[in-house]
């Protein structure tokens, strides 16, 4: 199925910084999903997004799907070393399974 | 017992043998999926059940690799005749059934094929 992509790949701050991944898609999605991978770690899912424009917030994490539904991004203000991991978005097909993007890692300077 | 649970969390076995491992849903959930992941890569999807019935494979899933959940609680996964290639994290995931939910991941077995 169609592959989400995710960018950057990477991502090093300085504690306090801004963040932002961002996640495209080629076709239109029904909805998109985030999931928190701390190291070592297994995923853990943090919201979904399902209408047009849509945002939510949780805590310092902004969650935003675009209009057209091709892209979706997540931007965490004021970066703490708790928040390092890999954030992964993840598209649902038509047979409700997800197909997870490659990830963004982010790492934080204390 | 609230999460999803993976036995074993390593396993280290030589090439050619055959492995097997767990996963345990939450109860209330009718959806169990099977994913692997790679360093640095996200999880790839291999199958996945509803209630006992296996209602999607992956390509990635080859004639080695087989999964079952009887009765609709526990599901196997077993890989016969290991390669070093499917060295990997296997991960489990439950749901419900339907869009709004996301999944709850076990922590997964990590797999070496020496």
């Amino acid at each position: 199925g169609q592959q989400v992509m995710q960018i950057p790949q990477y991502q090093h701050v300085q504690e306090g910084e801004d963040f932002t991944t961002y996640c495209n898609s080629s076709t239109t999605l029904s909805n998109i999903q985030w999931y928190k991978q701390r190291p070592g770690g297994h995923p853990v899912f943090l919201i979904q997004l399902v209408k047009s424009g849509e945002v939510k917030k949780q805590k310092r994490l902004t969650f935003q799907f675009g209009e057209a539904k091709k892209n979706s991004s997540l931007h965490i203000t004021a970066t703490q070393t708790t928040d390092v991991g890999t954030y992964f978005c993840a598209r649902m097909d038509s047979s409700y399974k997800l197909i997870f993007g490659s990830g963004t890692r982010l790492l934080v300077r204390p | 017992d609230t999460g999803v649970s993976q036995n074993p969390r390593h396993k280290i076995t030589k090439r050619g043998q055959n492995v097997t491992f767990r996963c345990d849903p939450i109860s209330e959930h009718n959806r169990l999926y099977w994913y692997r992941q790679t360093l640095g890569q996200g999880p790839e999807f291999l199958t996945y059940f509803q209630n006992e019935a296996q209602l999607e494979k992956s390509r990635l899933l080859s004639d080695r690799f087989s999964a079952e959940r009887p009765k609709g609680s526990f599901s196997t996964l077993e890989i016969q005749r290991t390669e070093q290639g499917d060295s990997a994290m296997y991960l489990c995931a439950s749901s419900r059934v339907g869009t709004n939910y996301g999944y709850t991941f076990g922590s997964g077995t990590r797999l070496t094929v020496v």
